[in-house]
């Protein structure tokens, strides 16, 4: 099965700084989503990536995929209280069958 | 489409009590996950459906445990009897084809007592 792994597993940090999370995959994706997640809430599609290099930005967030499609970053500048939360990365491979598999989460908290 | 909707919200039980979870995907989606959220274990795949056809239901728990989708604009978890080790928030996703994203609902959130 393919497998993502998020780092780190938790971030604290103060209002203003800029922060980056990774999610890296055992095998090339085909699709890379970034989601975040209010606590208690659902989850919210952030940005898709797909080709090797690309790179999404959606206000203070940006979002890249190494050429090699098996890593992605997510980094953010001058961070908010707004962007507290959980992160996740996600991925779908149809030469492993029609399944969206899930990053380990990366837990946010922002100081104000 | 008004998205995915699951049902309830919000669900108190006692242990032993039978439970069920229902979802409604988005219309034209061929692909319907059932996950667990817990602070402990992060979100875990319990099962997922592909043209209504369970695919891989290696990550349901138990066989108190079972999932159904009987037609392509419905599905249920069902936990019976539940324990207070199954309080979590339940989230149903469903997904189109490969290179759009999945699309969650707002999830059910389970207390066992």
């Amino acid at each position: 099965s393919q497998e993502l792994e998020q780092s780190p597993q938790s971030l604290i940090v103060q209002e203003g700084k800029n922060l980056t999370i990774n999610c890296t995959s055992s095998k090339t994706l085909y699709g890379l989503y970034w989601y975040k997640q209010k606590y208690g809430e659902g989850l919210i599609f952030l940005m898709m990536l797909q080709k090797g290099g690309e790179e999404k930005s959606h206000e203070k967030i940006t979002a890249k995929l190494d050429e090699k499609k098996q890593q992605s970053s997510l980094h953010i500048t001058a961070s908010q209280p707004s962007h507290a939360g959980i992160y996740l990365c996600g991925a779908d491979n149809p030469n492993t069958g029609n399944q969206f598999y899930f990053g380990t989460g990366t837990s946010l908290t922002v100081i104000p | 489409d008004a998205g995915v909707i699951q049902s309830p919200r919000h669900e108190v039980t006692e242990m032993g009590q039978e439970v069920t979870l229902r979802c409604k995907p988005i219309s034209g989606h061929n692909s319907l996950f059932w996950y667990r959220q817990t602070m402990m274990r992060g979100l875990e795949l319990l099962i997922y459906f592909n043209n209504n056809v369970p695919i891989d239901d290696s990550g349901m728990p138990e066989d108190r445990f079972s999932a159904k989708m009987p037609n392509a604009s419905f599905s249920t978890l069902k936990i019976q009897p539940s324990e207070p080790r199954d309080s979590a928030v339940y989230f149903c996703a469903s997904w189109g084809p490969p290179g759009t994203e999945a699309f969650f609902g707002q999830g059910t959130r389970l207390t066992v007592v």
